[in-house]
């Protein structure tokens, strides 16, 4: 059992080149996450998946785009990447949790390792 | 709009000193909290969550902390902290259930000194 997975862990691109970044699970979770983490920010929600063949915007979508045609795999893409975007990335997935004593259910969101993109 | 604010972006103690780590929250509704623990180069990991049991919530390696609602509080506390504990911790609130996604506070660098 693995969890949650990224690929790759590293990587360098120059501006305008593209690149996807994929994220793998195998809890058979429904709701997939994309985040940036830069310093003295946190995490800011790029992306967001609440199943299979579903995508929803976050908080910080400009520049990057998301698919999730499998279930258990999630991808981010960058068509042109910028100097903004150097930054950690992680994945996430959850599963509904809870749903008792008259609250709703919540998610409890189980992160990868990230991977470093630079962009020079 | 709900939001979280880590007051203190780094914190030091001594090993065997008491960790205290704070986290306010705004939030229309009951919420959801989570407190979670990034070690260097690794992913995040839950330390602890509360989800409206009980207000005091114990997590892995010593942590817990306490829900006041008076205060609009969930501060993270350790009785005696370890070198081990150095890492960046975060607090979130989710205050919608599924439909919620996770807000993030800016995040505590702990460091313990020997």
């Amino acid at each position: 059992n693995a969890g949650v997975t990224q690929t790759p862990k590293f990587r360098v691109l120059k501006t305008g080149q593209s690149m996807t970044l994929l994220c793998a699970q195998d809890m058979n979770h429904e709701y997939m996450y994309w985040y940036r983490q830069d310093p003295g920010m946190g995490l800011r929600l790029i992306h967001y998946s609440v199943g299979e063949g579903t995508t929803a915007k976050g908080e910080v979508p400009d520049g990057y785009n998301v698919s999730r045609l499998k279930k258990q795999n999630f991808l981010l893409g960058l068509e042109s990447a910028a100097p903004s975007q150097t930054s950690v990335y992680f994945c996430a997935s959850s599963a509904e949790t809870g749903g008792t004593s008259g609250r709703p259910a919540y998610n409890e969101q189980f992160f990868g390792p990230g991977t470093r993109l630079t962009v020079l | 709009a709900q939001s979280v604010t880590q007051l203190g972006s780094h914190v030091s103690v001594s090993e065997g000193a008491l960790v205290l780590l704070r986290c306010n929250y705004s939030s229309s509704v009951p919420p959801y909290l989570f407190w979670y623990v990034q070690y260097p180069n690794q992913g995040l990991q839950l330390l602890l969550k509360y989800t409206s049991a009980a207000t005091l919530v114990k997590g892995i390696n010593g942590f817990e902390a306490e829900f006041k609602k008076s205060e609009t509080s969930f501060h993270l506390t350790k009785p005696s902290a370890h070198m081990s504990d150095a890492a960046e911790y975060f607090c979130a609130v989710s205050d919608k259930g599924l439909q919620g996604n996770l807000i993030f506070g800016k995040g505590t660098k702990l460091s313990v000194k020997p």
